[in-house]
């Protein structure tokens, strides 16, 4: 157990549907990246921010979005989903300043099927 | 973008047979990690490598950092099956944390 949560496990939805996904970091730690990863595509980072500001971005759509509140937790928004949008979503936070190459501890991960 | 490379995609061993993984990238790297996700789970980080020619072990797992810091390995001794899940290298590009393709080992008893 890497201490990060992330809810909901699994997600069923149809095309065009839009959803929020959730992540809750390690307590203290101040940086969430969000991931995605598919078959085709690999691990691919999509944005990272610390300490509620977005800090880096990646292969993320013009569809998705995502915040982090003043609690720490993030939240992914993805909207006019698509099938190809079906992939495990991982969080992942990192204790330090915010450098991509601080050691992270990625969150269970949210499985996203689009019908 | 940043592109790392890891070969091969895919091996299976039996028990008691090394294994090994490379990654290699066109560009120099700062440094390199590699991290291992178990079937059904999730990247779990394994180390970092900063230093050129930099060799790190853990237990049966044997880390190396070329010299000229352009590529890096894993090495298994003796697997287990324990071992099998996929390994991936990860290096950090335009402030963000690029994923090689990854190695998927399956160890079988």
């Amino acid at each position: 157990d890497s201490g990060v949560t992330q809810t909901p496990k699994h997600l069923i939805t149809a095309t065009g549907q839009r959803v929020t996904l959730r992540c809750s970091p390690r307590s203290g730690d101040l940086s969430v990246y969000w991931y995605q990863q598919s078959l085709d595509q690999g691990l691919q980072f999509l944005i990272q921010y610390y300490n509620g500001e977005e800090r880096a971005k990646g292969n993320i759509l013009e569809r998705f979005s995502a915040q982090q509140f003043p609690d720490l937790h993030s939240e992914l928004n993805l909207s006019s989903l698509e099938l190809g949008d079906s992939a495990l979503y991982f969080c992942a936070s990192s204790p330090r300043g915010g450098d991509p190459s601080d050691e992270q501890f990625f969150g269970p991960g949210t499985r996203l099927t689009v019908l | 973008g940043q592109q790392v490379m890891q070969i091969p995609q895919y091996q299976h061993v039996q028990e008691g047979e090394d294994f090994t993984t490379y990654c290699n990238s066109s560009t120099t790297l700062s440094n390199i990690q590699w991290y291992k996700q178990r079937p059904g789970g999730h990247p779990v980080f394994l180390i970092q490598l900063v230093k050129s020619g930099e060799v790190k072990k853990q237990k049966r797992l044997t880390f190396q950092f070329g010299e000229a810091k352009k590529n890096s390995s894993l090495h298994i001794t003796a697997t287990q099956t324990t071992d099998v899940g996929t390994y991936f290298c990860a290096v950090t590009g335009f402030q963000k944390l690029v994923f090689g393709t990854g190695t998927r080992l399956l160890v079988s008893p």
